[in-house]
């Protein structure tokens, strides 16, 4: 069977300070890769999106990025943090033929 | 401009009740949808795909109304453990970059 995971869970960074996110898919292969982040009172606004490595689709202008180093390894990262980076952030996968998406157990960013 | 809408509740429900959620969608061409499941400061799990004949599964009916741009939810006979936030999600593009979560609705329901 599948599984994703993410880490760290939960993390609080000065604003200014670098940040790094890091999801792992196991049980699939070439699976497509998806960075989300969730504010509060807000819906699911997707980051980034993978078809497979080093191909990563931007939907937001934003100071995040992604890269995609092995194919079962998707990272977020950002050199400078803001207090508007704050949130959940949720890794997903999915099949290449299918059209829905399994969440990672999300990580909590508080960037005071 | 592609939109998912759905009442953020909350919807406070005894123990035994039915209840349901309504999502309505923006773009005709939308081609599958989705209710998921969000227990608090967790992450949203899938709880079923809805197609255009409508399904059932267990105390749980999901039901689309193309014509009418939306999806519903029913759930019978609550339970506690069905406290949660529900969130509509539409496929308008037929790939998975192409999904549009509604904000949630969230219920409790109680003892």
């Amino acid at each position: 069977s599948q599984t994703i995971h993410q880490w760290p869970a939960t993390l609080v960074q000065p604003v200014g300070s670098p940040l790094s996110l890091e999801c792992t898919v196991e049980g699939t292969s070439n699976p497509n890769l998806y960075w989300y982040r969730q504010a509060a009172g807000r819906g699911l606004q997707l980051l980034f999106y993978s078809i497979g490595i080093d191909q990563i689709s931007s939907e937001v202008p934003q100071n995040l990025s992604a890269s995609r180093p092995q194919d079962r390894q998707f990272i977020l990262s950002s050199k400078k943090l803001l207090l508007s980076d704050s949130g959940f952030y949720l890794c997903a996968w999915g099949w290449n033929s299918g059209n829905t998406i399994y969440f990672g157990e999300g990580s909590w960013l508080t960037v005071v | 401009r592609k939109e998912v809408e759905q009442d953020p509740g909350p919807f406070n429900v005894p123990e035994g009740a039915t209840v349901a959620f309504n999502c309505t969608y923006s773009n005709s061409a939308s081609q599958s949808f989705f209710w998921y499941r969000q227990d608090c400061r967790k992450e949203p799990k899938l709880l079923m795909s809805v197609y255009s004949s409508g399904n059932e599964d267990g105390r749980f009916t999901a039901q689309l109304n193309r014509a009418s741009q939306y999806i519903s939810l029913l759930i019978r006979d609550s339970k506690l453990s069905d406290s949660a936030t529900y969130l509509c999600v539409v496929n308008y593009g037929g790939s998975q970059g192409n999904l549009i979560f509604g904000k949630g609705t969230k219920l409790s329901v109680k003892p």
